[in-house]
């Protein structure tokens, strides 16, 4: 089957703590998102990647980081610096320079909860 | 100003009505523009994509006016199931890129009832 997959779909995060978000897609998409989505407000780009190994900084990247080693995933670490972490946090895919189809698709989300 | 505006609603109608959602974008440069709906607590998924002719799908209909930097949707017949948030989209270029990046509106929140 298809898709894109993210886990945990709820994750908990301690003061001072970094977190890893897990993102994998196996639809051989080059380009790769994360957003962050608060109550009420529209998805905000936090990084993105065109190409395995390249990265490049959203609107709101200060607190996040990011690597792109394999095509498939693109992990997102939530970092202590992160002031205000508590969001839905999106990951998606598009099929990225080798077309203009600009469609991006979504995973189904993690949740994150600072205690 | 925001890249995409869109009235957030809430829009409440009875079954069978017609509904439209309207948004404006601030860049003339976008090239792509896609209305997503979103379900409560899930991720967005493509409902349809907007072409400068005009495009329908079934109950829905969206309209691109690039001279007023207008996109809207309209869905006919409204079911049970429409019920969402409707989130309209554009896109274009990042500079020096080949990549274009979407821009989101909040989203206008649906609810039909029966």
């Amino acid at each position: 089957d298809g898709g894109i997959t993210q886990s945990p779909k709820y994750l908990f995060r301690k003061e001072g703590q970094n977190v890893t978000l897990s993102c994998e897609q196996n639809l051989n998409h080059d380009a790769m998102y994360w957003y962050r989505q608060d109550p009420g407000q529209g998805l905000r780009l936090i990084y993105y990647s065109q190409i395995v190994n390249d990265f490049q900084k959203g609107d709101i990247a200060e607190g996040y980081s990011v690597s792109r080693e394999k095509k498939e995933s693109f992990p997102l670490t939530v970092t202590s610096a992160q002031k205000n972490p508590t969001a839905f946090y999106l990951c998606a895919s598009s099929i990225g320079w080798r077309s203009n189809q600009e469609t991006q698709y979504f995973g189904p989300g993690t949740r994150l909860l600072v205690l | 100003r925001k890249e995409v505006e869109q009235d957030p609603g809430p829009f409440n109608v009875p079954e069978g009505a017609t509904v439209a959602f309207n948004c404006t974008y601030s860049n003339s440069a976008s090239q792509s523009f896609f209305w997503y709906r979103q379900d409560c607590r899930k991720e967005p998924k493509l409902l349809m994509s907007v072409y400068s002719s005009g495009n329908e799908d079934g109950r829905f209909t969206a309209q691109l006016n690039r001279a007023s930097q207008y996109i809207s949707l309209l869905i006919r017949d409204s079911k049970l199931s429409d019920s969402a948030t409707y989130l309209c989209v554009v896109s274009h270029r990042v500079r020096g890129s080949t990549l274009g990046r979407l821009y989101f509106g909040r989203g206008t929140q649906l609810t039909v009832w029966p």
